[in-house]
């Protein structure tokens, strides 16, 4: 089955900004979702289709994907933007279709 | 506008079956059916995908879990069921019901979750 491969985590100070990459066999050619998951939270749609946002989730994020590697792109990072994020794909060839990364713990030092 | 809630038991023992029940409110049947996942989560691990059950009653399995899954809609009740056979304590998670966009194959709207323990 496809698998998607994240960095266990990724620190950026206030005010930077933040990349988070999501790894996978020619990910490039398949649509990326990322969640974000604050502690204790359900997780939360914030990029959808590579780079579309839902309706209130901040310009500050944004995506992009290409050959081997997505990424996440969080701009002018905030102390409340800590948080677990996930990348997703499905992968309509597999009998294991919804496929997630193993997640990126953001940490704002 | 919608909300899902998970309920069913906080804890059952190695062996047992495990019933969860999302309920979906304030949904207009006026927008066709919803497409609807399960999804687990253990303590201080990932995301873990385990059903699925689309708006015309396709549904699909975690090969890892086939044959220990059946998910189920009742419509009436406006609920998505999810068993689980011969429960263990690895099975120990929140366990997540979440709404698949109709834009696409991705989530987009989530419950808050259960969790779920597995303890003799």
């Amino acid at each position: 089955s496809y698998v998607l491969t994240q960095p266990p985590s990724v620190s950026v100070a206030p005010g930077q900004t933040a990349r988070i990459t999501c790894g996978g066999n020619n990910i490039g050619s398949k649509s990326v979702h990322w969640y974000q998951q604050k502690p204790g939270q359900a997780p939360v749609l914030v990029v959808y289709y590579d780079t579309d946002r839902p309706s209130g989730i901040p310009e500050r994020f944004s995506g992009s994907n290409s050959g081997n590697t997505a990424t996440l792109t969080i701009s002018r990072v905030e102390a409340g933007d800590e948080a677990d994020f996930y990348c997703q794909v499905w992968d309509g060839g597999s009998d294991h279709p919804w496929v997630f990364g193993g997640g990126t713990k953001l940490t704002v030092l | 506008q919608v909300t899902l809630k998970e309920s069913g038991p906080v804890l059952v023992k190695p062996t047992e079956t495990l019933t969860l029940t999302c309920t979906v409110s304030n949904f207009s049947r006026s927008n066709g059916g919803m497409h609807m996942s399960w999804i687990r989560q253990p303590p201080g691990k990932a995301l873990e995908w385990l059903a699925h059950i689309f708006s015309n009653d396709d549904k699909s399995y975690s090969t890892s879990l086939k044959g220990r899954l059946t998910i189920s809609r009742d419509t009436s009740k406006s609920q998505v069921v999810l068993t689980m056979t011969n429960m263990d304590p690895v099975d120990t998670a929140t366990y997540y019901c979440a709404r698949i966009s109709i834009r696409g194959l991705f989530f987009d709207l989530w419950g808050r979750g259960t969790l779920v323990t597995v303890s003799s």
